[in-house]
């Protein structure tokens, strides 16, 4: 299994530009979530879909932040404008409705905004 | 979800046992408590999770009180590669993961 496969692994730009992160979660997965990852703030959930549909979103910190989820095999995060105090880790996860109910955790894209 | 509580970090040698402690005193009936890890540069990774009665999968064993109100993660022999934050999350079946500040796990060669 490949596992969740995130896009690009680093992203470096300037402020203002937009940014778009990229997430292919596990085949047959029905959840998807994406979190962020900062020194100051550790982990935080930004917002999951279930079966493509956004159910929590509350974790997203601005309108700047949008995400999407077109099909079962792709999600996308958006950032547009970007600020330096975007800069961090960004994690997409998926997991499935049966079984242990873990989550399956991308290897994360780290975003550097000057 | 409930808060849990740990040390911000602990000490094990290399091959002993480390015993990772967890407070959740306000856990409720149906929540479960979890463990995941996340060594350096990583996505964080399940190791495992329990309701009442102890468990035990080919990672660690996980030891939750009668009264459910602390647990303990224990990774058997602990090796260089188990250097990693772990978190123990609480939380009802299915919902979402709301992460703490774990504790640092450091394994001396």
């Amino acid at each position: 299994d490949a596992g969740v496969i995130q896009s690009p692994r680093h992203e470096v730009t300037e402020m203002g530009q937009e940014v778009t992160l990229r997430c292919k979660p596990i085949s047959g997965h029905d959840y998807l979530f994406w979190y962020r990852q900062t020194m100051m703030r550790g982990l935080e959930l930004l917002i999951y879909f279930n079966n493509n549909v956004p159910i929590d979103d509350s974790g997203m910190p601005e309108d700047r932040f949008s995400a999407k989820m077109p099909n079962a095999s792709f999600s996308t995060l958006k950032i547009q404008p970007s600020e330096p105090r975007d800069s961090a880790v960004y994690f997409c996860a998926s997991r499935w409705t049966s079984g242990s109910n873990e989550q399956f955790f991308g290897p994360g894209t780290r975003l550097t905004v000057l | 979800d409930a808060k849990t509580t740990q040390p911000p970090s602990m000490d094990c040698a290399e091959g002993r046992a480390a015993n990772l402690p967890c407070n959740h005193s306000t856990i409720s009936g149906n929540e479960y408590v979890y463990w995941y890890r996340q060594i350096h540069s990583q996505g964080p990774q399940y190791i495992i999770h329990g309701l009442k009665n102890n468990e035990t999968n080919e990672m660690a064993s996980l030891i939750i009180t009668e009264d459910r109100k602390s647990s303990t993660l224990i990774l058997p022999h602990a090796t260089l590669r188990d250097t990693a934050v772990y978190y123990c999350i609480v939380r009802v079946a299915y919902d979402k993961i709301i992460f703490g500040k774990g504790t640092r796990l450091h394994i001396l060669p």
